[in-house]
């Protein structure tokens, strides 16, 4: 299994919902990684863990919560969102070995909209 | 700090003409350097990275460390190669992650 599976692949919720995004590999990658995407704008790194523990946070708002049960998964737990939070969020994973992080493989992404 | 700029935020060009999209890079150190691919409603992936030095799809990408670039090129565009493409760099400190680039949307014109 060489892809990065995402779900839901569309997600609607109000401010005051709370929900998760779920992100799966098979690769045996050990490093995960979540993106947020704006439209016609680059991925935006917002989290990074490497062996199941959280490496990277760009200084994402405590309204976003990853959580990295085993290798092979990653969630985003969601709660009271804003309307501005409506993006394409990206999974990516890659090897990560002796301190080094290998090029990543992407997700189809889930489109969220923050209603 | 890395940093990763793509001049061309549109590009187009004819079938079967040939296509350079630019991309410039700081980092004061020896970066890698990526091109991923994003088509219409399909996931972003990778393209070529300059360490394998391999040709995907028709496209090539030289890393210019004199003139810090990493531009790709392909001598005949296909209508097919309409697509965004995103530069990336990797820094090679530990834990340095991927910086990309704004984005190129090539429109290959029939």
């Amino acid at each position: 299994d060489t892809e990065v599976t995402q779900t839901p692949k569309h997600l609607v919720m109000g401010m005051t919902n709370k929900k998760s995004l779920k992100c799966e590999q098979h690769m045996g990658h050990r490093a995960m990684y979540w993106y947020k995407q704006k439209a016609k704008k680059p991925p935006e790194l917002m989290f990074v863990y490497s062996y199941e523990k959280l490496s990277i946070n760009e200084s994402v708002p405590s309204r976003f919560s990853p959580e990295c049960p085993n290798s092979s998964l990653l969630n985003l737990h969601l709660h009271a969102l804003q309307p501005e939070d409506s993006a394409l969020y990206l999974c990516a994973s890659s090897q990560f070995n002796a301190g080094v992080f290998f090029e990543q493989y992407f997700g189809p992404g889930t489109r969220l909209t923050v209603t | 700090a890395q940093r990763v700029t793509q001049p061309e935020k549109l590009l187009s060009v004819f079938k079967g003409a040939p296509v350079e999209l630019k991309c410039n890079y700081s980092y004061s150190g020896s970066p890698e350097l990526f091109w991923y691919v994003q088509y219409s409603r399909q996931r972003l992936q990778l393209l070529l990275r300059h360490i394998s030095r391999e040709s995907i799809k028709g496209f090539t990408a030289d890393l210019n460390k004199g003139e810090t670039s990493f531009h790709l090129k392909k001598p005949f565009a296909q209508e097919e190669d309409s697509a965004m493409y995103y530069c990336a760099l990797k820094g090679d400190n530990y834990g340095q992650n991927f910086v990309f680039g704004p984005g190129t949307r090539l429109s290959v014109l029939p």
